[in-house]
């Protein structure tokens, strides 16, 4: 079965300062690949996916990330980290074909601090 | 284009008891998945429908159930709460229920049971 590890449960980040979320998939093949974002009490919003191509991906809000196949891995960033930014992280993954559905990390809570 | 609307936001149980949650698809999505997000955790799959028959189920006992109608709209029925079942309620609709149509979800119901 997928699965889908966060490795960080909380991170804090300076206002300004330079972000990177951390997201390993396991899977045979190389699924759909996905970044959520959810405020407290809210649903969730996409801000970037990888399906095939250019491995590194630019999202929504200034939003990047990078997928490396070798490593399993799809990496959020961000260059500079807005208070905004505050709120729980999501990567998700998506079997490639047919009738498919998310398998979702735990999630990353990022704090931005002033 | 109108969003995903979920009902009720918020709503209170007793154990035993029985609830309905309700979900509008997005204008053109015919495919209505539901996830359940307990406190601290990611969202996990319940089931999925595709033109009104469930074609898609994760690792949920069948007290939790659905129906998808034919405007495409869709309602969660879980019998016998238990307190377990607090979590947040999330729908997401579809096309055709393949990841690479992308996904929208509503903001979730959030379900407590006492």
């Amino acid at each position: 079965a997928q699965s889908v590890t966060q490795p960080d449960i909380h991170i804090t980040v300076s206002e300004g300062a330079s972000l990177e979320l951390r997201c390993n998939y396991s899977y045979g093949a190389t699924p759909y690949l996905f970044w959520y974002v959810q405020s407290p009490g809210q649903g969730l919003q996409l801000l970037l996916k990888y399906f095939s191509g250019d491995t590194l991906v630019q999202g929504i809000k200034g939003f990047e990330a990078e997928f490396k196949r070798s490593q399993s891995s799809f990496n959020l960033r961000k260059p500079s980290v807005h208070w905004s930014d505050a709120a729980e992280y999501f990567c998700a993954v998506a079997i490639r074909g047919g009738y498919s559905t998310l398998t979702f990390g735990k999630g990353t809570m990022l704090l931005v601090s002033p | 284009e109108t969003g995903v609307t979920q009902s009720p936001t918020h709503l209170i149980k007793t154990r035993g008891q029985q609830v309905t949650l309700r979900c509008s698809s997005q204008s053109g999505h015919n495919t209505v998945s539901w996830y359940q997000q307990a406190l601290g955790q990611g969202p996990q799959f319940i089931f999925q429908y595709y033109r009104e028959e469930e074609n898609g189920r994760g690792n949920f006992p069948p007290r939790f159930s659905g129906l998808q109608f034919p405007n495409y709209s869709s309602e969660l029925n879980v019998n016998a709460l238990e307190l377990d079942d607090s979590a947040l309620y999330l729908c997401a609709s579809s096309l055709r229920g393949q990841a690479n149509y992308g996904y929208t979800f509503g903001s979730g119901t959030r379900l407590t049971v006492v």
